[in-house]
């Protein structure tokens, strides 16, 4: 298992929104590390989409927003777009482990 | 434009080794941390390495701890991962990516990947 738990997959129609879920614990995102998000479409390489809980980077659509509390942390996308079908990882430092963790990853679907 | 490329992947046996780089243009390597992801076929990302700008501070993960050792080199704008000991679990694509900032931070670039498979 991943330190960081994320739902296996997601779906929704187009336009509709769609949040993914980040569950961490005491010793990273509750001990106040920050969460990073990645979308990873097919084939490609992982694209940083999230980072410090809740920025964009440039060329981000602001359909893409994330927030964090206390031992968790959401992705969510609105205005659902077939291209927005990938995989999406949440990202933080766990000081148990010393060590930067994934969460397991969630697959998107566009129905 | 940020471009991280690697190379130096391919078919190796159980208990060899193997030595990825890590080829760096568009930004100043020297101002960064480094770090080093694999995937493993159908798999989630795992974090493995990370590498500061002197190279004076270095972590691994667990699972490649004194197998793996990950290196630098600033004056040629290149990053390293001399692979021992393979283990069929290490079979992955491995990524390099450009720190944003220490270790507990994120990776805001990403190169392609190169695929480690070991199998006999």
């Amino acid at each position: 298992q991943s330190v960081l738990t994320q739902p296996p997959s997601v779906s929704g129609a187009p336009g509709q929104r769609v949040t993914i879920s980040c569950t961490g614990s005491s010793s990273n995102l509750g001990a106040g590390y920050d969460v990073y998000w990645y979308q990873q479409l097919p084939g490609t390489a992982p694209k940083l989409l999230i980072y410090l809980n809740n920025n964009r980077p440039s060329g981000v659509p602001d359909r893409f927003s994330a927030s964090k509390s206390g031992t968790s942390a959401s992705l969510a996308i609105t205005g659902l777009q077939a291209e927005d079908e990938a995989d999406y990882y949440c990202q933080s430092y766990d000081i148990s482990l010393s060590a930067s963790v994934f969460g397991g990853g969630t697959k998107l679907t566009v129905l | 434009e940020v471009q991280l490329v690697e190379s130096g992947g391919g078919l190796v046996q159980p208990g060899g080794s193997l030595r990825l780089s890590c080829a760096a243009s568009g930004f100043t390597f020297i101002n960064y941390n480094m770090i080093w992801v694999r995937q493993a076929p159908g798999k989630g990302l795992e974090w493995v390495s990370y590498i500061s700008t002197t190279s004076r501070t270095i972590y691994y993960a667990d699972s490649v701890k004194g197998r793996f050792t990950v290196s630098r080199d600033n004056a040629e704008n290149s990053l390293f991962l001399q692979m021992n000991s393979l283990r069929a679990e290490d079979t992955a694509v491995y990524y390099c990516a450009r720190s944003r900032g220490i270790v507990t931070t994120g990776a805001d670039s990403w190169g392609q990947g190169t695929l480690v498979t070991v199998s006999s």
